[in-house]
Parts: C-alpha cells; sequence; structure tokens
C-alpha cells in the first residue's frame, strides 16, 4: 500500500522568505504527483501536477519537483506571502490515491 | 461552469440512519472520486469510478456504496450510519487524458453522526 507522508506538519515563517515542503512516497509506481492547497473549511485547490515521466512543474511562485527513484518531492514558494497561508497537500497514486496528512503554513506579516 | 456541485453542505444523521451525498461535475470529465477528511488529517480515498458504470474500491470502503449511471453524477450512499463515519465528503473529478490527472474538487460535505 501506498504511504504519503509530508514533513513538516507545521511551518512558521516572516513573510517574504522563501519555502520548501517536502512529500515522500513509497511506491514508485504512480501516474504523477499533484500538490493541493486547502484553506480552512474548504476544499481543496489544485496548485501543481507533475506527470511521472517530468522532474518539475513552475506556477509563478511555486516549483515543485519529482524524483521517483527516491520517492520524494518538494514545493518550493518563492518570497512567501500572507495569502499563502493555508494547509498543503501532496496526492500521488496510480489508480488508487493516497494523500499525504499536510503541512499548515503560516506566513507572518 | 459550475465544476464540482456537491449537496447537501452539512447534515446530521442518527445511528443506523442512511443517507446519499451527491455529487455532479459539469466538465464531462470520466474520472470521478469520493474522498473522506476527518480532523487534522489528509483524506482517503473511499470510491472511484473510471466512466460511467464502472466503479472500484478505494482506501476505506467499508461502510460505503456508490454508482455511476451517467457521467455526470457519482452520488455516496451510507446504508447504516455510524459514529465512525463523522467527517467532512470531498467529491472530486479529472479529465484523466494524456496521462494527466489534475483534479477539480467540490466544497465538501460536513456529516454528523449522532
Amino acid at each position: 500500500k501506498q504511504e504519503v507522508t509530508q514533513i513538516p506538519a507545521a511551518l512558521s515563517v516572516p513573510e517574504g522568505e522563501n519555502l520548501v515542503l517536502n512529500c515522500s512516497f513509497t511506491d514508485s509506481a504512480i501516474y504523477n504527483l499533484q500538490w493541493f492547497r486547502q484553506d480552512p473549511g474548504k476544499g481543496l485547490t489544485s496548485l501543481l501536477l507533475i506527470q511521472s515521466s517530468q522532474r518539475e512543474q513552475t506556477s509563478g511562485r511555486l516549483n515543485a519537483s519529482l524524483d521517483k527513484s527516491s520517492g520524494r518531492s518538494t514545493l518550493y514558494i518563492a518570497a512567501s506571502q500572507p495569502g499563502d497561508s493555508a494547509t498543503y497537500l501532496c496526492e500521488t497514486g496510480a489508480n488508487n490515491l493516497f494523500f499525504g496528512t499536510g503541512t499548515r503554513l503560516t506566513v507572518i506579516p | 461552469n459550475a465544476g464540482v456541485t456537491q449537496t447537501p453542505k452539512f447534515r446530521i444523521l442518527k445511528i443506523g440512519q442512511s443517507m446519499t451525498l451527491q455529487c455532479t461535475q459539469d466538465m464531462n470529465h470520466n474520472y470521478m472520486y469520493w474522498y473522506r477528511q476527518d480532523p487534522g488529517m489528509g483524506l482517503k480515498l473511499i470510491y472511484y469510478s473510471v466512466g460511467a458504470g464502472i466503479t472500484d474500491k478505494g482506501e476505506v470502503p467499508n461502510g460505503y456504496n456508490v454508482s455511476r449511471s451517467t457521467t455526470e453524477d457519482f452520488p455516496l450512499r451510507l446504508e447504516l450510519a455510524a459514529p465512525s463515519q463523522t467527517s467532512v465528503y470531498f467529491c472530486a473529478s479529472s479529465p484523466r487524458t494524456s496521462g494527466k490527472n489534475i483534479q477539480y474538487f467540490g466544497a465538501g460535505t460536513r456529516l454528523s453522526v449522532l
């Protein structure tokens, strides 16, 4: 069974700082890996999707990387802003999909 | 475009009652999913469907049933509600074309079983 782990569980940074969120998975037989953002009491919004054949994807201040062989993905957020405060979740798998438990990010003004 | 719509938003059930959580999408996506999210946890996949008439179990299917008679709708049925089913339920859909699986989520249904 795929196991997805996200470290750290919570992170507080001052505004403007660059930061990295980590996601690790145990089974490399994946179709792709997706990063989501979840605001309190809300649904999930897809941020970036990396196909299994890709190494990274970029969208604005966000960059996600994927290393299938080591079972790791990182989400890099540049120049963090208070509006980035949310829980960030990664999800991966094949037909059956598995989420990590998330990293709760707080950006302090 | 409404995207993925879930109803109801909130529901309180008594132990042993049954209910259906509704999910519909207007993006003509093949794949649909049901997840549950317990407090402070990530999401766990309950059931998924790769197209009309086809469903399969996810990680935590016990106590739930699904059907997929149309591309648009993917209802989740709880037959005998138990306190352990108190959770927030999310429905999602994706086009699953060319290896891409960008998922679009509904706003969730908050269910309490008392």
